[in-house]
């Protein structure tokens, strides 16, 4: 059973187009976390978010916490081929002592010139 | 070196070898992780440290044996793997394991077991 649903999972786009990654649960998450990898490297943190509701802004993209921190979402404004990757969401179940981090299955990001 | 570092980059192993991943993280943290990313995959958790305890062993094989002789240093030890154990292998590591805590990954390993 997948417990955080990532999608879609491929996006080829335009530069210059929105779009919008969802990352689903049934399960409740104290805190949330995006990354991005590009090919042959690890991933590379982009923002933490942990209050149902919260918003967070990196630039051009806008990362949003669930008011029942079950969902989250990262929307791109107008992209560029830098933005290009895979896009993975991650998230905590419980406060632990273990830092159990679950992931997604992640979001592959392609956009062309 | 700054962040996380792993070495070597790249392995091509026989399933009779042994063979180590090395981990080192300069952040000054005191919780490491290994990781296995597979293709088509969510990232797999495998084993967690924190101040050198081991926290966490996700029913990992006994083929994998993780040592981690200080905060800042983290070995995977492979002898007789499988072919469907070639992955990326990833360390990160956090200030603390902890509910709120920021993982930091290296570059990752590529295995290939023949």
């Amino acid at each position: 059973t997948q417990l955080l649903e990532q999608s879609p999972q491929f996006l080829s786009i335009q530069e210059g187009e929105n779009l919008t990654v969802y990352c689903n649960s049934s399960s409740v998450f104290s805190s949330l976390q995006w990354y991005r990898q590009e090919p042959g490297e690890g991933p590379v943190l982009l923002v933490t978010v942990v209050t149902g509701g919260e918003v967070k802004k990196l630039k051009r993209l806008t990362f949003q916490f669930g008011d029942a921190r079950k969902d989250s979402s990262l929307h791109i404004t107008a992209a560029q081929p830098g933005d290009t990757g895979l896009y993975l969401c991650a998230g905590i179940t419980r406060p632990s002592n273990t830092g159990k981090l679950i992931f997604g299955q992640g979001t592959t990001l392609q956009v062309k010139p | 070196e700054t962040g996380v570092t792993q070495t070597p980059r790249h392995l091509v192993m026989g399933m009779t070898n042994k063979k180590s991943l090395k981990c080192e993280q300069h952040l000054g943290h005191n919780a490491m992780y290994w990781y296995k990313q597979s293709a088509k995959k969510p990232l797999e958790l495998m084993f967690v440290y924190n101040f050198k305890e081991q926290t966490e062993n996700n029913s990992v094989p006994s083929r994998f044996s993780p040592e981690c002789p200080n905060s800042s240093h983290l070995f995977l030890h492979l002898h007789t793997l499988q072919p469907e154990d070639s992955a990326l292998y990833l360390c990160a590591s956090s200030h603390r394991a902890g509910h709120t805590d920021e993982q930091y990954f290296g570059p990752g390993t590529r295995l290939t077991v023949t």
